[in-house]
């Protein structure tokens, strides 16, 4: 199992970013998916998920209405597109499989600095 | 959303000791949860699920117990790499998922 994550940077405060994770090694079709970040000095949070087959996502009080999660099971991904970011947004943000709602597997994280 | 408290939030400890970890839930997730191990600059891993399943690959001696609000997460004889930050978490509360605080374990 492998999960490739990417698309992290800096961004300015209200702007925008689009992670992508790559998956390969398993039947990624068959596997929910979930983004869990980690902010400097803090404990892990978890963001947004989403069902194998895309028909239903999930999120964290924190970010919802302005992340949102989506899969291509063509392209073996899942995206986090995040929108009107803050400072506290800023974090590692790893995905991770999510069968039966436990973190299976986990990419390396890309982080996301949010700062004028 | 269901809160989970972990305690200590730092433990010092020698090589070969006993680590008992505590997580304490605010309200009842039956056996809904896991344990995670985080190194600096490595991802989780996931090490105990549901409570007192050991993962896939991980070593006898961790091993978890608990059920309601009161979990343990205990290493037996730490071992170098077992120096890391331990986190619980609920499933419980669908689809609100929740991440202790964390436990640091350090050498002592």
């Amino acid at each position: 199992v492998q999960l490739l994550e990417s698309g992290g940077g800096l961004v300015q405060p209200g702007g925008s970013l689009r992670l992508s994770c790559a998956a390969s090694g398993f039947t990624f079709s068959n596997y929910a998916m979930s983004w869990v970040r980690l902010a400097p000095g803090k404990g892990l949070e978890w963001v947004s998920g989403i069902k194998h087959s895309a028909a239903v996502t999930y999120y964290a009080d924190s970010v919802k209405g302005r992340f949102t999660i989506s899969r291509d099971n063509y392209q073996n991904t899942v995206y986090l597109q995040m929108n009107s970011l803050t400072a506290e947004d800023t974090a590692v943000y790893y995905c991770a499989t999510s069968q039966q709602l436990i973190f299976d597997y986990w990419g390396q994280g890309t982080l996301v600095t949010v700062s004028s | 959303e269901i809160l989970l408290t972990q305690s200590p939030a730092t433990l010092s400890l020698s090589p070969g000791d006993t680590a008992t970890l505590s997580c304490r839930a605010s309200q009842n997730v039956g056996t809904y949860l896991a344990w995670y191990q985080q190194k600096p600059g490595q991802a989780p891993r996931l090490l105990i699920y549901d409570a007192s399943n050991r993962a896939s690959g991980i070593p006898g001696r961790f091993s978890g117990g608990g059920s309601g609000t009161d979990f343990t997460l205990t290493i037996s004889s730490l071992q170098p790499e077992d120096f890391a930050v331990y986190y619980c978490q609920q499933r419980s509360n669908w689809p609100s998922l929740t991440f202790g605080g964390g436990t640091k374990v350090e050498i002592k």
